[in-house]
């Protein structure tokens, strides 16, 4: 299993510009997130997907669009990149077993905005 | 949402046994408590998840008082690759954005 994985690893883009952040999982998971990491500070939700067919606005969806094309795929739509969404940014996905949630992370796309 | 308070860094030697506190005083009944742990430039891996007492898994060991206010995650005999940053929270254990994470501690292993 290929777990979380996301592209591209690294962006540059100029102000205005846009572009979509691709995530993938296979194992099977109902829910997957998108949080973004800025220097110093922990990780903040943007958008979940609890199944297939839904989404829900985290902490900090501003600015930002998504879409949960399968059971597989959430991808998160820059419409137009500012320099303030300059980060990193993790997918991840959860599986409940029993009373525990465990949430699995992608390796992250860095992000730079001119 | 139940809020976290951890420390933000904390040093120790290799082979040391390290106990990190975090704090989190409104705790819902419902909440568990996950750790995670974050390499540089890797997303956050889960350590171990816990409800109340004890737990222990073959990387660390969770302690939960009796109110459940607090919990310590232990990390025995820890080595330089233990060097990253650590993440409490607080959720029900059902996923969706009831998990929040805070800035997490940055644990700094030295030889």
């Amino acid at each position: 299993n290929a777990g979380v994985t996301q592209t591209p690893k690294f962006q540059v883009l100029k102000t205005g510009q846009s572009m979509t952040l691709q995530c993938a999982q296979d194992m099977n998971h109902n829910s997957m997130y998108w949080y973004r990491q800025d220097p110093g500070m922990g990780l903040r939700l943007i958008y979940y997907s609890a199944s297939e067919g839904t989404t829900d606005k985290g902490e900090v969806p501003n600015g930002y669009n998504v879409s949960r094309l399968n059971k597989r795929e959430f991808s998160l739509r820059l419409e137009s990149a500012a320099p303030s969404q300059t980060s990193v940014y993790f997918c991840a996905s959860s599986v409940v077993s029993g009373d525990q949630e465990t949430q699995y992370f992608g390796p992250g796309t860095r992000l730079l905005v001119l | 949402l139940a809020k976290t308070t951890q420390p933000i860094s904390m040093d120790s030697y290799e082979g040391q046994e390290v106990n990190i506190t975090c704090s989190h005083n409104n705790i819902a009944t419902n909440d568990y408590i996950t750790w995670y742990q974050q390499f540089p430039s890797q997303g956050p891996r889960f350590i171990i998840q816990g409800y109340k007492t004890k737990v222990t898994n073959e990387v660390a060991s969770l302690f939960i008082p009796a109110d459940r206010k607090s919990s310590t995650l232990s990390l025995p005999r820890v080595s330089l690759s233990d060097t990253a940053v650590y993440y409490c929270l607080v959720g029900d254990g059902q996923g969706y954005s009831t998990l929040t994470f805070g800035k997490g501690t940055m644990l700094l292993v030295s030889p």
